[in-house]
Protein backbone atom coordinates (compact mmCIF):
# COMPACT_ATOMS: atom_id res chain seq x y z
CA UNK A 1 0.00 0.00 0.00
CA UNK A 2 1.59 3.51 -0.94
CA UNK A 3 1.57 5.77 2.04
CA UNK A 4 2.58 9.55 2.36
CA UNK A 5 3.36 10.73 5.33
CA UNK A 6 3.88 14.39 6.27
CA UNK A 7 6.58 16.22 8.76
CA UNK A 8 4.41 17.83 11.75
CA UNK A 9 2.66 21.08 12.44
CA UNK A 10 4.66 24.30 12.41
CA UNK A 11 4.23 27.18 13.64
CA UNK A 12 6.22 30.28 11.71
CA UNK A 13 6.31 33.78 12.44
CA UNK A 14 5.71 36.56 9.35
CA UNK A 15 7.87 36.94 6.96
CA UNK A 16 9.64 33.69 7.44
CA UNK A 17 10.13 30.59 5.76
CA UNK A 18 8.81 27.02 6.20
CA UNK A 19 9.61 23.93 4.93
CA UNK A 20 7.71 20.71 4.94
CA UNK A 21 8.54 17.14 3.95
CA UNK A 22 6.63 14.23 2.68
CA UNK A 23 7.46 11.02 2.68
CA UNK A 24 6.26 8.02 -0.21
CA UNK A 25 6.68 4.45 0.38
CA UNK A 26 5.22 1.62 -1.04
CA UNK A 27 5.52 2.08 -4.57
CA UNK A 28 8.48 3.01 -6.68
CA UNK A 29 9.14 7.00 -5.95
CA UNK A 30 10.21 7.89 -9.40
CA UNK A 31 7.47 6.54 -11.50
CA UNK A 32 5.19 9.36 -9.85
CA UNK A 33 4.72 13.32 -9.82
CA UNK A 34 3.89 14.55 -6.38
CA UNK A 35 1.91 17.78 -6.23
CA UNK A 36 1.50 20.12 -3.26
CA UNK A 37 -2.30 21.51 -2.64
CA UNK A 38 -3.30 23.39 0.19
CA UNK A 39 -6.19 24.51 2.17
CA UNK A 40 -7.77 27.14 4.09
CA UNK A 41 -10.61 26.27 7.05
CA UNK A 42 -13.62 25.59 5.79
CA UNK A 43 -12.44 26.64 2.12
CA UNK A 44 -11.22 25.04 -0.79
CA UNK A 45 -8.32 23.24 -2.44
CA UNK A 46 -5.71 25.27 -4.10
CA UNK A 47 -3.04 23.45 -6.05
CA UNK A 48 0.52 25.08 -5.37
CA UNK A 49 3.08 23.26 -7.77
CA UNK A 50 4.22 19.69 -8.79
CA UNK A 51 7.79 18.02 -9.32
CA UNK A 52 8.73 14.82 -11.36
CA UNK A 53 11.35 13.29 -9.17
CA UNK A 54 12.69 11.15 -12.03
CA UNK A 55 13.39 14.36 -13.94
CA UNK A 56 13.55 17.39 -11.66
CA UNK A 57 10.96 19.29 -13.03
CA UNK A 58 8.60 21.75 -11.66
CA UNK A 59 5.23 23.28 -12.74
CA UNK A 60 4.13 26.01 -10.07
CA UNK A 61 0.92 28.05 -9.63
CA UNK A 62 0.94 31.56 -10.77
CA UNK A 63 0.20 32.71 -7.60
CA UNK A 64 3.42 31.00 -6.05
CA UNK A 65 5.73 31.88 -8.41
CA UNK A 66 8.88 33.39 -6.93
CA UNK A 67 7.74 32.24 -3.40
CA UNK A 68 7.67 28.48 -3.67
CA UNK A 69 9.93 25.83 -4.24
CA UNK A 70 9.52 22.14 -4.33
CA UNK A 71 11.97 20.10 -4.56
CA UNK A 72 12.50 16.19 -4.28
CA UNK A 73 15.51 13.70 -2.81
CA UNK A 74 14.90 10.22 -4.75
CA UNK A 75 17.55 8.49 -2.02
CA UNK A 76 14.93 8.68 0.26
CA UNK A 77 11.49 9.57 -1.73
CA UNK A 78 11.19 12.45 0.35
CA UNK A 79 9.51 15.39 -1.41
CA UNK A 80 9.84 19.01 0.21
CA UNK A 81 7.62 22.23 -0.24
CA UNK A 82 9.19 25.61 1.19
CA UNK A 83 6.96 28.64 1.10
CA UNK A 84 8.23 31.95 1.96
CA UNK A 85 7.73 35.53 3.08
CA UNK A 86 4.51 34.18 4.91
CA UNK A 87 1.91 36.03 6.15
CA UNK A 88 -1.09 35.10 8.08
CA UNK A 89 -3.23 34.19 4.58
CA UNK A 90 -0.69 31.25 4.84
CA UNK A 91 -2.01 29.62 8.43
CA UNK A 92 -3.83 26.92 6.28
CA UNK A 93 -3.55 23.02 5.71
CA UNK A 94 -0.99 22.16 3.29
CA UNK A 95 -1.33 18.10 1.73
CA UNK A 96 1.30 16.31 -0.40
CA UNK A 97 -0.71 14.11 -3.35
CA UNK A 98 1.08 11.53 -5.31
CA UNK A 99 -0.03 12.13 -8.82
CA UNK A 100 -0.45 9.61 -11.99
CA UNK A 101 -0.15 10.91 -15.36
CA UNK A 102 0.26 13.71 -17.54
CA UNK A 103 -0.60 17.10 -16.79
CA UNK A 104 -3.94 17.03 -18.88
CA UNK A 105 -4.52 13.52 -17.11
CA UNK A 106 -3.29 13.82 -14.04
CA UNK A 107 -4.88 12.32 -10.98
CA UNK A 108 -4.14 12.65 -7.25
CA UNK A 109 -4.94 9.10 -5.89
CA UNK A 110 -2.29 9.01 -2.26
CA UNK A 111 -1.95 11.83 -0.42
CA UNK A 112 -0.38 13.03 2.90
CA UNK A 113 -1.99 13.43 6.38
CA UNK A 114 -1.79 17.22 6.03
CA UNK A 115 0.16 19.22 7.43
CA UNK A 116 -0.78 22.75 9.51
CA UNK A 117 1.16 25.96 8.96
CA UNK A 118 0.60 28.92 11.59
CA UNK A 119 2.10 32.14 11.37
CA UNK A 120 1.75 33.94 13.86
CA UNK B 1 -9.20 32.61 -8.91
CA UNK B 2 -11.60 29.38 -8.96
CA UNK B 3 -12.35 28.21 -12.72
CA UNK B 4 -14.15 25.17 -11.85
CA UNK B 5 -17.69 26.57 -10.20
CA UNK B 6 -19.38 24.16 -8.00
CA UNK B 7 -22.85 24.32 -6.24
CA UNK B 8 -21.56 24.88 -2.42
CA UNK B 9 -24.42 22.53 -0.98
CA UNK B 10 -26.62 20.06 -2.63
CA UNK B 11 -28.79 17.66 -0.10
CA UNK B 12 -31.17 14.46 -0.27
CA UNK B 13 -32.80 12.13 1.20
CA UNK B 14 -31.73 8.60 2.42
CA UNK B 15 -31.56 6.33 -1.09
CA UNK B 16 -31.94 9.16 -3.22
CA UNK B 17 -30.07 10.28 -5.82
CA UNK B 18 -27.86 13.60 -6.20
CA UNK B 19 -26.26 15.18 -8.69
CA UNK B 20 -23.00 17.71 -8.30
CA UNK B 21 -21.88 19.65 -11.34
CA UNK B 22 -18.51 20.67 -11.96
CA UNK B 23 -19.05 23.99 -15.24
CA UNK B 24 -15.74 24.53 -16.48
CA UNK B 25 -14.84 26.43 -19.83
CA UNK B 26 -12.95 25.69 -23.06
CA UNK B 27 -9.29 26.14 -21.23
CA UNK B 28 -10.26 23.37 -19.10
CA UNK B 29 -12.91 20.61 -19.15
CA UNK B 30 -14.02 21.87 -22.48
CA UNK B 31 -10.48 21.25 -23.85
CA UNK B 32 -11.37 17.52 -23.20
CA UNK B 33 -8.53 17.45 -20.30
CA UNK B 34 -9.72 14.88 -18.06
CA UNK B 35 -11.85 15.02 -14.85
CA UNK B 36 -11.06 13.89 -11.45
CA UNK B 37 -13.37 13.60 -8.13
CA UNK B 38 -12.44 13.46 -4.62
CA UNK B 39 -14.50 13.27 -1.37
CA UNK B 40 -13.11 14.90 1.94
CA UNK B 41 -14.39 14.14 5.27
CA UNK B 42 -14.25 16.62 7.86
CA UNK B 43 -10.34 16.96 9.22
CA UNK B 44 -9.02 14.60 7.01
CA UNK B 45 -7.26 14.64 3.50
CA UNK B 46 -9.32 14.21 0.39
CA UNK B 47 -10.01 10.94 -1.07
CA UNK B 48 -9.94 9.96 -4.63
CA UNK B 49 -13.01 8.69 -6.02
CA UNK B 50 -13.67 8.89 -9.66
CA UNK B 51 -10.62 9.79 -12.56
CA UNK B 52 -10.29 9.39 -16.05
CA UNK B 53 -13.55 11.57 -16.43
CA UNK B 54 -16.01 7.88 -15.18
CA UNK B 55 -13.79 5.54 -13.82
CA UNK B 56 -13.95 4.67 -10.13
CA UNK B 57 -10.84 3.22 -8.34
CA UNK B 58 -11.05 -0.04 -6.46
CA UNK B 59 -13.07 0.13 -3.59
CA UNK B 60 -15.43 2.66 -4.26
CA UNK B 61 -19.07 1.35 -5.06
CA UNK B 62 -20.59 1.85 -8.20
CA UNK B 63 -23.26 3.82 -6.61
CA UNK B 64 -20.90 7.06 -7.50
CA UNK B 65 -20.37 7.94 -11.17
CA UNK B 66 -19.08 11.32 -13.11
CA UNK B 67 -19.96 12.30 -16.76
CA UNK B 68 -18.40 15.06 -18.60
CA UNK B 69 -20.39 17.00 -21.91
CA UNK B 70 -18.57 19.96 -23.51
CA UNK B 71 -17.46 22.39 -20.35
CA UNK B 72 -19.34 20.71 -17.67
CA UNK B 73 -18.83 17.79 -15.64
CA UNK B 74 -21.01 16.12 -12.72
CA UNK B 75 -21.22 13.56 -9.91
CA UNK B 76 -24.20 11.08 -9.31
CA UNK B 77 -24.48 9.70 -6.07
CA UNK B 78 -27.29 6.93 -6.21
CA UNK B 79 -28.90 5.46 -3.11
CA UNK B 80 -27.76 8.20 -0.83
CA UNK B 81 -26.42 7.04 2.89
CA UNK B 82 -25.48 9.10 5.56
CA UNK B 83 -21.92 7.95 5.65
CA UNK B 84 -22.11 9.94 2.25
CA UNK B 85 -22.19 13.46 4.22
CA UNK B 86 -19.03 14.98 2.69
CA UNK B 87 -17.33 17.94 0.47
CA UNK B 88 -16.72 16.75 -3.02
CA UNK B 89 -14.33 18.34 -5.01
CA UNK B 90 -13.91 18.09 -9.13
CA UNK B 91 -10.34 18.54 -10.61
CA UNK B 92 -8.73 19.17 -13.93
CA UNK B 93 -6.20 20.71 -16.05
CA UNK B 94 -6.72 24.50 -17.10
CA UNK B 95 -4.28 25.64 -20.03
CA UNK B 96 -4.71 29.75 -18.51
CA UNK B 97 -3.48 28.51 -15.43
CA UNK B 98 -1.08 25.63 -16.92
CA UNK B 99 -1.60 23.95 -13.59
CA UNK B 100 -4.67 21.82 -12.16
CA UNK B 101 -6.91 23.60 -10.50
CA UNK B 102 -9.92 22.59 -8.33
CA UNK B 103 -13.48 23.64 -7.80
CA UNK B 104 -14.56 25.24 -5.16
CA UNK B 105 -16.29 21.99 -3.05
CA UNK B 106 -20.08 20.82 -2.68
CA UNK B 107 -20.88 19.93 0.77
CA UNK B 108 -23.35 16.98 0.50
CA UNK B 109 -25.88 16.68 3.43
CA UNK B 110 -28.11 13.54 3.43
CA UNK B 111 -31.45 14.27 5.40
Amino acid sequence: QVHLVQSGAEVKKPGSSVRISCKTSGDTFNKYTVAWVRQAPGQGLEWMGRIIPQFDITNYAQKFQGRVTITADTSTSTTYMELSSLTSEDSVVYYCARGKGVDTTMVYDFWGQGTLVTVS
Amino acid sequence: QTVLTQPPSVSGAPGQRVTISCTGSNANIGANFDVSWYQQFPRTAPKLLVFGDNKRPSGVPDRFSASKSGTSASLAITGLQPDDEAVYFCHSYDTDLRGSTFGGGTTLSVL
